[in-house]
């Protein structure tokens, strides 16, 4: 069975802080997509790497894949309330296609 | 991005009754799309893939005679809970897989109420 551990799972920061959220995993990937939800709503897609050690950036975000494609990180440079919400790594497998799910990092960016 | 439509958003219903909830891709064909159900502070759980003329497959756990899952074109999938109960009361979420770019774009999941 192919998991995939997100950490941490809850965070709360001040204002203007650094964080880094992992997913590591034993498995090999296909490709892995970070999502941030908010309460009531689905998940919305902030991006997807498919190539080992691929980095992307998303404004104050930046994603990276591991050489290995076995685990990721989502690291947000000086947080702000507006980053408040679930964050949820998906590993695609490589077999299937369906998307495994970590445990969800619940960020609380206080002003 | 792409997006993915699911009606209706929040539905309440009596013990017993059943309920349909339809998940549709609006600008790309989805031959896969998939059923999630979320407790409050807890991620997606895979219920079952819904695959484009063709069966769904069922996570383990999940009852196919309880939920029906119907993919009728390549841009509607349907799951319908027959003979609710309160214990089916969740948030139910669909997504879609865009083949071309190996992603999966989710709906914006529909609230269900079982009194």
């Amino acid at each position: 069975t192919q998991l995939l551990e997100q950490s941490p799972q809850f965070l709360s920061i001040q204002e203007g802080e650094n964080l880094t959220v992992y997913c590591n995993s034993s498995s090999v990937f296909s490709s892995l997509q970070w999502y941030r939800q908010e309460p009531g709503e689905g998940p919305v897609l902030l991006v997807t790497v498919v190539t080992g050690g691929e980095v992307k950036k998303l404004k104050r975000l930046t994603f990276q894949f591991g050489d290995a494609r076995k685990d990721s990180s989502l690291h947000i440079t000086a947080a702000q309330p507006g980053d408040t919400g679930l964050y949820l790594c998906a590993g695609a497998s490589v077999d299937t296609g369906k998307l495994i799910f970590g445990q969800g990092t619940t960020l609380q960016v206080k002003p | 991005g792409a997006v993915v439509s699911q009606h209706p958003s929040w539905v309440i219903c009596k013990s017993g009754t059943s309920v349909k909830i339809e998940c549709r891709s609006l600008d790309f064909q989805a031959t896969t799309m998939f059923w999630y159900r979320q407790f409050p502070k807890q991620s997606l759980m895979l219920m079952a893939t819904s695959n484009e003329g063709s069966k769904a497959t069922y996570e383990q756990g999940v009852e196919k005679d309880k939920f029906l899952i119907n993919h009728a074109s390549l841009t509607l999938s349907t799951l319908t809970v027959t003979s609710a109960h309160p214990e089916d009361s969740s948030f139910y979420i669909c997504s879609a897989r865009d083949g071309r770019v190996k992603t999966q774009y989710f709906g914006p999941g529909t609230r269900l109420l079982v009194l």
